[in-house]
């Protein structure tokens, strides 16, 4: 499996839930971002989370990291129809290492 | 303040022809990245610029592509001869430090 891999590949929930997208990554890592694309648009940076710390937070984001697992999570809690997007994890090495991305995950809300 | 901006928003062009694809970073951001989406594929990353020297160029896939940043602003990445399997999303991204990268809206390429 590649660096920052996510599960599920895709989520299907309705407006109102929670929606839990999980990542997996290989090497030691100094960052763990998480990463929205909409449809036909750029990445919009959501949220950091450094490698001494295991949660945080963002309005109605929550992220974890584990690095005993080297696994991270996002959670969006009530989703809305707006949260429709792919997400990614994307992990670094500290210095000028560059990012190194999942294949990520397709969230759909419904209405 | 004005983000990362990409010029095309899209480009067709046949099997052979040249694109260069244009990246403008958040002002005052040294870094700047280029990275590439494949579809169906990860995000993976291509180069990076400190200034207008190149930092790291591991991820460019092969002698068709060239990337500058003449005087540390704008970059561009020229494809030369195009090919088929050149065609995805190009994204760029611009930070700071080496925290958080900044995207812009990405370029999308198809080469028919």
């Amino acid at each position: 499996s590649q660096q920052g891999e996510e599960d599920p590949q895709a989520l299907s929930i309705q407006e109102g839930e929670n929606a839990t997208m999980n990542c997996s990554y290989k090497t030691s890592i100094n960052n763990l971002q998480w990463y929205r694309q909409n449809s036909g648009r750029g990445l919009v940076h959501l949220i950091l989370i450094r490698s001494n710390e295991r949660e945080k937070h963002s309005g109605r984001l929550r992220v974890t990291l584990d690095t005993s697992k080297k696994s991270s999570s996002l959670l969006i809690t009530a989703s809305r129809a707006a949260d429709t997007a792919s997400y990614f994890c994307a992990t670094d090495r500290g210095g000028y290492s560059t990012l190194t991305f999942g294949k990520g995950t397709m969230l759909l809300v419904s209405p | 303040e004005a983000g990362v901006t990409q010029f095309p928003s899209h480009s067709v062009i046949e099997k052979g022809q040249t694109v260069t694809l244009r990246c403008d970073p958040i002002s005052g951001h040294d870094n700047l990245y280029w990275y590439r989406r494949v579809m169906g594929k990860e995000i993976k990353f291509l180069l990076h610029f400190v200034k207008e020297s190149k930092q790291d160029e591991s991820g460019m896939p092969n002698n068709r592509f060239l990337a500058e940043r003449t005087g540390g602003t704008y970059s561009t990445l020229k494809v030369q001869p195009a090919e088929l399997e050149d065609s995805g999303v190009y994204f760029c991204a611009s930070s700071t430090s080496t925290d958080t990268q900044y995207f812009g809206p990405g370029t999308r390429l198809t080469v028919l």
